[in-house]
């Protein structure tokens, strides 16, 4: 393991339903982040949280909505998503407080989520 | 605007030889470079970083070059195993006064071959 860890690593939920995804890092970082893996896609920056206060907000649409109650933990809460937004949804932790990363990231294993 | 452009798309070697992968980037300015592996299933792993005045880094079989004045950098694997087999994705992170989000290129899928 990376330090990072995700729950859980594969979700299939239906249109109507409302899940979340949880995060949590153990590394002390300051900075976390939410990112979508699409196929043959690159990776797609959604959030970013700095001191646990939100510094990026990439675009996203509303049916995703994050939380980051301290420093340790993030979560994605899910709501009536379309099928387009199946993807590998990937947490990362930074000790970079800024938030650019800039020191790399440490990722976590992911969440596979399929939308039918 | 920000650009990390990777080649090959995919590539296929027999364990034990060796292979180079390519980075063509436009970042600006620039800050450091990194390459990650990602196993499939799994989230990437920082394999390198390199700022500007570094051109080459290696990490056990793996050895990063770039090249500041070209914006290229490669990512080339030694005596490949059967366990390189994985993603490899360049990353490329502004400096000061560039985009707050670094670049993530779309990643070389290997494939290594008994």
């Amino acid at each position: 393991e990376t330090g990072v860890t995700q729950t859980p690593r594969h979700l299939v939920m239906g249109m109507t339903n409302k899940k979340s995804l949880k995060c949590e890092q153990h590394l002390g970082h300051n900075a976390m982040y939410w990112y979508k893996q699409s196929a043959k896609k690159p990776l797609e920056l959604m959030f970013v949280y700095s001191l646990e206060e939100r510094v990026e907000n990439n675009s996203v649409p509303s049916r995703f909505s994050p939380e980051c109650p301290n420093s340790s933990h993030l979560f994605l809460h899910l709501h009536t998503l379309q099928p387009e937004d199946s993807a590998l949804y990937l947490c990362a932790s930074s000790q970079d407080p800024s938030g650019r990363a800039n020191y790399g990231y440490t990722f976590g294993s992911g969440t596979r989520l399929t939308v039918v | 605007k920000n650009q990390v452009e990777q080649s090959p798309q995919s590539l296929i070697i027999l364990e034990g030889k060796n292979c180079t992968l390519q980075c063509n980037y436009t970042v600006s300015p620039f800050s450091n470079l990194r390459w990650y592996k990602q196993d499939t299933g799994r989230g990437p792993v920082s394999l390198t970083i390199m700022t500007f005045s570094e051109n080459t880094k290696s990490n056990g079989r793996y050895t990063a070059t770039l090249d500041a004045d070209t914006k290229q950098s490669s990512l080339h694997i030694t005596a490949s195993q059967l366990s390189d087999s994985a993603s490899y994705i360049c990353v490329v992170s502004a400096g000061s006064g560039g985009s707050y989000i670094p670049t993530f290129g779309r990643g070389t899928s290997l494939i290594v071959h008994p």
